[in-house]
């Protein structure tokens, strides 16, 4: 079956740049979609379409794709971005129209 | 404004059978799919399987197919997730999302527990 693959953790210190990135062999084929889950709390899309920011999502939000890879950068991190951060796309033959990444657990120091 | 409602919190005996619910209002209900979204205590997101109200075809992740049925009933704009003998690894929070297309889970619902516990 289809994989996303995400590091499991990602550390920044407060006002720096987080990268999280996110690898699938679709993923030139297929959109990339970034939720935000903080702890006890439903997700929130916070990138739709490999790089669009839905509105009411902070600007410091963007993400970028090259082949096999997408990337989701948090420019300026604040400590409420602390949170899971799942990559979610789908395979390119149909069969699974939802692929959920394993997740990357964002620690701001 | 779009809204998905879900039902109440569950507890149940192993061996159970349960449905779960998720209203849909503020949008026609068979224009989106919707899906199913499995989160076990302190894990990640899971796909479980989508269904188009329309016609009620489904499609489910392998990981489900065969342990968990998912229907839904157009009239009443709501969608259904069903279980005919739980178990305590069924243990979780289940949310359904409305997909806007591949991966593009634009609205989700609130979440219910379920909880197996002898």
């Amino acid at each position: 079956s289809y994989e996303l693959t995400q590091p499991p953790s990602v550390s920044v210190s407060l006002g720096q740049m987080a990268r999280i990135t996110c690898s699938g062999e679709a993923l030139p084929k297929k959109y990339a979609y970034w939720y935000q889950q903080k702890s006890g709390q439903v997700p929130v899309m916070v990138i739709y379409k490999d790089i669009k920011r839905p509105s009411g999502i902070p600007e410091r939000f963007s993400a970028s794709s090259s082949g096999t890879k997408v990337t989701l950068t948090i420019s300026g991190v604040q400590a409420e971005d602390e949170a899971d951060y799942y990559c979610v796309s789908a395979d390119s033959s149909g069969s699974y129209p939802v692929v959920f990444g394993g997740g990357t657990k964002l620690t701001v120091l | 404004e779009v809204q998905l409602v879900q039902s109440g919190a569950e507890v149940k005996k192993p061996g159970e059978s349960l449905k779960i619910s998720c209203k849909g209002s503020g949008y026609s209900f068979t224009i989106y799919w919707i899906g199913w979204v499995r989160q076990m205590p302190g894990k990640g997101l899971e796909w479980m399987g989508i269904i188009y109200p329309t016609d009620s075809k489904t499609k489910y992740s392998p990981s489900f197919q065969g342990q968990v049925s998912i229907s839904a009933d157009k009239s009443i704009s709501t969608a259904y997730l069903h279980w005919s003998s739980l178990k305590a690894s069924d243990t979780a929070i289940y949310y359904c999302v409305r997909g806007d297309g591949d991966g593009y889970l634009a609205y989700w619902g609130q979440g219910t527990l379920v909880t197996v516990s002898s």
